[in-house]
């Protein structure tokens, strides 16, 4: 089975604008999780979906949203972006939303 | 609020030696997993444990989940340098694994 996927891998932005990022699950995954990494932070959570719907949410402003498809790829968007959103964002599919999580390889978000 | 603190942060240790790292928490978790990160890439995932004092083992890596569930260690024996990494422990509780708390991981570094 192919792993998770996630694009774009690097991506630069300057304050203000928008970004979408998109992550493709382990085929027959249902539930997909959305984390930011850096290094002072650490891998903190950002939202989980499961079925097209928003199960679980993490302490991040709105400007953070997300949504899933029929086919339970991800995409997640950040508005109006900030010097601090510079992280890594890491996706994880899981197959029914319990125990484990397999994570692709993130998008590096660079913001000037 | 930090749920699971992670010990040693860095660990820095020879080829051939043993370690262990902890996972420590006040809360209970139905599962606890482990996982391996490389710079710029996603977490892989080594383990998962979901009964108190169960031991797994894998090669040359012995994982433990605390007798309460609350607490983990991983030891690693006679350490290679390819055992280089960031290592994460992550808790889920109920059904969410979906919103997994990380720790704040241990980056181990083995010289050859």
């Amino acid at each position: 089975k192919a792993g998770v996927t996630q694009t774009p891998r690097y991506l630069i932005k300057t304050r203000g604008q928008q970004v979408t990022l998109s992550c493709s699950p382990i085929s027959g995954h249902r539930s997909v999780s959305w984390y930011q990494q850096t290094p002072g932070q650490g891998l903190q959570f950002l939202f989980e979906y499961f079925s097209e719907t928003q199960r679980n949410k993490g302490n991040f402003p709105g400007r953070f949203s997300g949504r899933q498809f029929s086919n339970s790829r991800s995409e997640m968007n950040v508005s109006t972006l900030e010097l601090g959103d510079s992280a890594l964002y890491l996706c994880a599919s899981g197959p029914n939303a319990y125990n484990e999580q397999f994570f692709g390889p993130g998008t590096r978000l660079t913001v000037l | 609020t930090q749920l699971l603190e992670q010990s040693p942060q860095f660990l820095s240790i020879q080829e051939g030696e043993n370690l262990t790292v902890y996972c420590n928490s006040s809360s209970v978790f139905s599962s606890l997993q482990w996982y391996r990160q490389e710079p710029g890439e996603g977490p892989v995932l080594l383990v998962t444990v979901v009964t108190g004092g169960e031991v797994k083992k894998l090669k040359r890596l012995t994982f433990q989940f605390g007798d309460a569930r609350k607490d983990s260690s991983l030891h690693i024996t006679a350490a290679q340098p390819g055992d280089t990494g960031l290592y994460l422990c992550a808790g889920a509780r109920g059904t969410n694994a979906g919103k997994s708390t990380f720790g704040d991981g241990t980056t181990l570094t083995v010289k050859p």
